[in-house]
């Protein structure tokens, strides 16, 4: 039974440019959720996609753009990139809009310079 | 954004101790969960709880879910070398609704 799993696991990019993250939730699963994890700090959520729509979004501004694909995978967007930006990108899924437990990825490590 | 006030915020405690973590909050959550990272990893499901009031073990771990529903804590007993890491308290508000972390207590065992 495959978990979650995410891509790239590493990534440098320089400021005012733009990612893209992805992330294949565990098999069964319909929901993903994007979570932000700043260095000692734990995870803050950025936003739900479910049914291919965005659901819930957390208190983070419109640089931060999903996307999820009928398949359930999901792609989280980062434009005009800042320093504050750097941190380790987590993707959590689950089942039926998130009303169930939510199991998490290994994350992305996203450094700004 | 919001975090839950989690504490301590390290311990350093000897193999074979019991340990012993709280969470607490201003809003109430209906759903209490309880996760451990590992460096370079995600965080990873320990316990969940549904219900205030609910007592949950997964083998040496015992977790309860506060009657008020603002607060949880974690209980490791017999600490072993494995147990060191970064423990998470989560809480969710609706059904829905994405999770509230708090900041981690980062567990350290001496053996």
């Amino acid at each position: 039974d495959a978990g979650v799993t995410q891509s790239p696991t590493h990534l440098i990019k320089t400021r005012g440019q733009q990612v893209t993250l992805r992330c294949s939730p565990k098999s069964g699963h319909d929901t993903v959720s994007w979570y932000q994890q700043a260095l000692g700090q734990g995870p803050q959520f950025i936003f739900q996609y479910y049914e291919e729509e965005e659901r819930q979004r957390g208190n983070f501004p419109d640089r931060f753009s999903g996307h999820q694909f009928p398949n359930y995978s999901s792609e989280l967007n980062v434009n005009a990139l800042l320093l504050g930006d750097s941190a380790l990108y987590l993707c959590a899924s689950s089942l039926r809009g998130g009303r169930e437990t939510q199991y998490f990825g290994p994350g992305t490590r996203l450094l700004v310079l | 954004g919001q975090q839950l006030n989690q504490s301590p915020q390290s311990m350093f405690i000897q193999e074979g101790e019991d340990v012993s973590m709280n969470c607490t909050s201003s809003s109430i959550f209906n759903t209490w969960l309880w996760y451990k990272q590992d460096p370079g990893e995600g965080p990873v499901l320990l316990i969940a709880l549904y219900k205030a009031g609910e007592l949950t073990s997964n083998g040496r771990l015992t977790a309860q879910f506060g009657i008020t529903r603002k607060d949880s804590f974690l209980n490791i007993s017999a600490s072993i070398p494995s147990d060191v890491g970064i423990y998470f308290c989560a809480g969710q508000g609706g059904g829905a609704d994405g999770l509230t972390f708090g900041k981690g207590t980062h567990l350290i065992i001496q053996p």
